[in-house]
């Protein structure tokens, strides 16, 4: 499984784009990128998907470039609510989640 | 939406007692999970179960942990002899799909699984 690395945290304002990059200089051929996010005493949530390129979907969008060794998430516009910790997950075998510390944001108003 | 659900959301024991954790996966999900979190730490995978057999464990999955699906709906894990070190957020989580492509896993909202 590819090692991940991402900031330990990130401070942002009510209405900014967020931006969470994460590194993984050994992701193999048959990896996938996987955002999952964490609000306190709940259950990880799944956000986003991607193998190159961009993905979009109605929460966040996820930019991967040519060779893959980052990603970055991208969240429009936060609110108080994606208050939350957010991991990057890299792997092809989904027969389990690896968990990383993540990355807390928090939103300030 | 559906959504997986964990009973109790709050557990209590004595240092020594079994526990059954429970858990009703989506119910066209074919993959189960289990995962803990010790307060303040990582979420931590425990075991997968696919077709009525463990088909991965990590080795915080010993001997005193057991997974079962008795029913159609049902996903249980027990802990035959709790440690005060098991004290950890417990999280069932199921998939439809197990191996590559997109797959997204559903976790509930854990059982707080505190031994004394």
């Amino acid at each position: 499984l590819a090692k991940t690395t991402q900031p330990i945290s990130m401070d942002s304002y009510e209405g900014q784009e967020v931006n969470i990059t994460c590194s993984h200089n050994n992701i193999a051929t048959n990896d996938y990128i996987t955002w999952y996010q964490q609000f306190p005493s709940q259950g990880p949530r799944f956000i986003i998907q991607g193998y190159k390129t961009k993905v979009t979907n109605e929460v966040a969008s996820l930019f991967i470039p040519a060779d893959r060794k980052s990603s970055t998430l991208s969240l429009p516009r936060v609110s108080l609510s994606d208050t939350a910790v957010y991991y990057c997950l890299v792997g092809a075998n989904t027969d389990k989640l690896i968990f990383g510390t993540g990355t807390r944001l928090q939103v300030f108003p | 939406e559906p959504e997986v659900t964990q009973t109790p959301s709050h557990q209590v024991t004595q240092m020594g007692q079994e526990v059954i954790l429970r858990c009703v996966p989506i119910s066209n999900h074919l993959y189960f999970y289990w995962y803990r979190q010790i307060l303040g730490q990582k979420v931590e995978f425990l075991v997968s179960f696919y077709n009525n057999e463990i088909s991965e464990k990590s080795e915080i999955f010993d001997d005193q942990f057991s997974v079962e699906r008795p029913d159609g709906s049902n996903f249980t894990l027990k802990i035959r002899s709790t440690k005060l070190e098991d004290s950890a957020m417990y999280f069932c989580a199921s998939s439809v799909t197990g191996t590559g492509g997109l797959y997204e896993q559903f976790f509930g909202p854990g059982t707080r699984l505190t031994v004394l």
